[in-house]
């Protein structure tokens, strides 16, 4: 399956811990963004990356949020001190092209959870 | 600044009727539409999109859509619903930007 992969699928944490999200775009794309769907929201975005930048983190809580993409590796999103109204799923999309007509591919999403 | 906004965020139909949700939008640039399915622990489908050219997309799973500029528009259609078909639906724009913003989502549910 060549398509974008996230890890975890589920992921339970205790309020305080950190909680690390990880995604691989599609094979060929270079730009990655996070979206997060609270229960019964649509998706909301976060932040837009494209290898070793951030070009885009208007969506991003100010504080405790952190994301990266690495030149190797797979994509980051970084939860520090997980509070309840951080239960959500996350999304991770890839797309080729810097063009916003590229449709974005979506992973199947990391379900968080804080106890 | 852009918004999208689905009327309904439950519709029901029955087993072969026509399937339409609805989509407005609000964009100071002209948008790129699109529409997305959502199936249950699963992460977003494109079914279809709209950049430029033709106002009327098809997409797949016999879907389609028409972009409507003066009613600032972008309603799915599907002439007869399936059961398969049952699933969460997200209209989404990007203008200026490579961000997508979703509408609310509409959940349809198909009856026999």
């Amino acid at each position: 399956n060549a398509g974008v992969m996230q890890n975890p699928r589920h992921l339970v944490r205790r309020r305080g811990q950190e909680a690390r999200l990880r995604c691989s775009p599609m094979k060929g794309h270079s730009h990655v963004y996070w979206y997060r769907q609270l229960p019964e929201e649509g998706l909301k975005f976060m932040v837009y990356l494209q290898k070793e930048n951030i070009i885009d983190e208007s969506g991003m809580p100010k504080e405790r949020f952190s994301a990266e993409f690495p030149k190797e590796g797979p994509s980051i999103l970084r939860i520090q001190q997980v509070v309840r109204g951080d239960s959500a799923a996350y999304f991770c999309a890839s797309s080729p092209e810097t063009n916003s007509n590229q449709p974005q591919h979506f992973g199947d999403g990391t379900r968080l959870s804080i106890l | 600044a852009q918004s999208v906004t689905q009327l309904g965020s439950h519709v029901s139909v029955s087993e072969g009727a026509l399937v339409l949700l609805r989509c407005n939008y609000s964009s100071s640039v002209p948008p790129y539409l699109f529409w997305y399915v959502q199936y249950p622990n699963q992460g977003l489908q494109l079914l279809l999109k709209y950049t430029t050219g033709a106002t009327l997309v098809k997409g797949i799973n016999g879907f389609e859509a028409e972009f409507k500029k003066s009613e600032t528009s972008f309603h799915l259609t599907k002439p007869s619903a399936h059961m398969s078909d049952a699933a969460e639906y997200f209209c989404a724009l990007t203008g200026g930007g490579n961000k997508l913003t979703f509408g609310t989502g509409t959940q349809l549910k198909v009856e026999l």
